[in-house]
């Protein structure tokens, strides 16, 4: 079966301007989270939504905000821009909440680029 | 609140070689621990885990990591490997309660030499 897909792979964006990143979860995966990887902060992460609600934050600004459809394809969105959102964004999906028994299956990310 | 260390950020090992990947975590309460692989430009792929049960738990290409509650590591190990294990190792840990954050480690480059 599929597996997590995320679009776009590649990202160049302006300071200043917003940017909206899309996941895809493998079908039958109601659960997304979403983190941020960089050299310097290593993998963060933002947001975990699960049938359409906001179960978990991360500590990032409120300029990250993401949201959940009722096919579980999930988004994340960056307004005003800043050189340090320069990223890989992943995506990671589960059946369900938790990383029990099913745990989560990562996408390849979003590399967005702030020049 | 939890944490993880991983020791060495680089580790060079020659083809045929074991090697271990150091991860200790911190942690007032039990949490489950993970080890994920990422390949260049590519996502996390899930190694193994440990959830409860046998402290020893083993992935399908060889690898196995040891948990030890009195030390509180998680530590990495392969007894030979291959060039196409080159890749970046991340230990993670999660709190069994149903929450789908994990916390990660910075990261440890495996780099295998021929």
């Amino acid at each position: 079966k599929a597996g997590v897909t995320q679009t776009p792979r590649y990202l160049i964006k302006t300071r200043g301007q917003q940017v909206t990143l899309s996941c895809s979860p493998i079908s039958g995966h109601r659960s997304v989270s979403w983190y941020q990887q960089t050299p310097g902060q290593g993998l963060q992460f933002l947001f975990e939504y699960f049938s359409e609600t906001q179960r978990n934050k991360g500590n990032f600004p409120g300029r990250f905000s993401g949201r959940q459809f009722s096919n579980s394809r999930s988004e994340m969105n960056v307004s005003t821009l800043e050189l340090g959102d320069s990223a890989l964004y992943l995506c990671a999906s589960s059946f369900e909440p938790g990383q029990g028994r099913y745990g989560y299956t990562f996408g390849s990310g979003t590399r967005l680029t702030v020049v | 609140a939890q944490s993880v260390t991983q020791l060495d950020s680089q580790v060079p090992v020659f083809e045929e070689a074991p090697v271990e990947l150091r991860c200790n975590y911190s942690s007032s309460v039990s949490v489950y621990l993970f080890w994920y692989v990422q390949y260049p430009n590519q996502g996390l792929q899930l190694l193994l885990k440990y959830l409860s049960g046998s402290t020893l738990v083993e992935s399908i290409n060889g690898f196995e990591a040891e948990f030890n509650k009195s030390q509180t590591s998680f530590h990495l190990r392969k007894p030979s490997v291959h060039i196409s294990d080159t890749a970046e190792y991340f230990c993670a840990v999660t709190l069994p309660s149903n929450t789908g954050k994990l916390i990660f480690g910075q990261g440890t480059t495996l780099q295998v030499k021929p």
